[in-house]
């Protein structure tokens, strides 16, 4: 059975802080990793990850893989309170139509 | 952009009753998915489709049924609402192909039921 794990599940840290969250997986057939971030309603999308040691990077956010040891992480630099969200990180499994989800990590980010 | 549109923010149902969630993606994707979020569950895969009536389970189907009459319109049913239904669903789409599994998601129904 195909599995993604996040860690920690929630995180509280004061604005200007670095973060780094963790997602580890035990996929079969793995293609790619896919991060996520959930403010509301709607995930939205922010990386996905092919290649180990490739760094994906958006402004303040960014992500790598290593697929020796079947992990990525998601780094936000001077976090600010707009970065509160449920950061959500999954993987293809053995199908090729469907994503399995870790549970999350709910970051709070506090003035 | 993608959009994917639910039809419902918010729903209050009474237990017994059957219940709609209707999901409608513009981009002309083959795949769409439907979701529960629960609090410590994560997301979890109901059911999806990668063509007009076809229909896959999902990991928790049991209670639930879908319905793929036109390519752009993707429907969760709910055939006897019951208490442990109450929940987040997220409708989501994506285009098929075996390198490219970003999911675009609608903004989510609040079912309660009651």
């Amino acid at each position: 059975e195909d599995k993604v794990v996040q860690s920690p599940l929630s995180l509280v840290v004061h604005e200007g802080d670095t973060v780094t969250l963790n997602c580890s997986y035990e996929v079969t057939n793995f293609r790619s990793l896919l991060w996520y971030k959930q403010e509301k309603k709607a995930p939205t999308f922010l990386f996905m990850l092919t290649s180990s040691g490739i760094e994906k990077k958006s402004g303040r956010l960014s992500s790598i893989l290593d697929k020796k040891e079947l992990f990525s992480i998601l780094n936000i630099t001077a976090t600010q309170t707009g970065d509160s969200a449920i950061y959500l990180c999954a993987s293809p499994g053995a199908g090729s139509y469907q994503l399995t989800f870790g549970k999350g990590t709910k970051l709070s980010v506090i003035p | 952009d993608v959009k994917v549109t639910q039809s419902s923010r918010y729903l209050v149902k009474r237990t017994g009753e059957k219940v709609f969630l209707e999901c409608v993606q513009d981009m002309d994707h083959e795949n769409m998915f439907w979701y529960r979020q629960d609090p410590g569950l994560g997301l979890r895969l109901i059911y999806f489709s990668y063509d007009v009536k076809m229909k896959e389970k999902g990991d928790i189907p049991e209670g639930y049924s879908v319905s793929r009459e036109k390519k752009e319109r993707f429907s969760l049913i709910l055939e006897s609402a019951s208490t442990n239904q109450t929940s987040m669903y997220l409708c989501a789409s994506s285009l098929w192909s075996g390198t490219n599994e970003k999911l675009f998601f609608g903004s989510g129904t609040q079912l309660s039921v009651l």
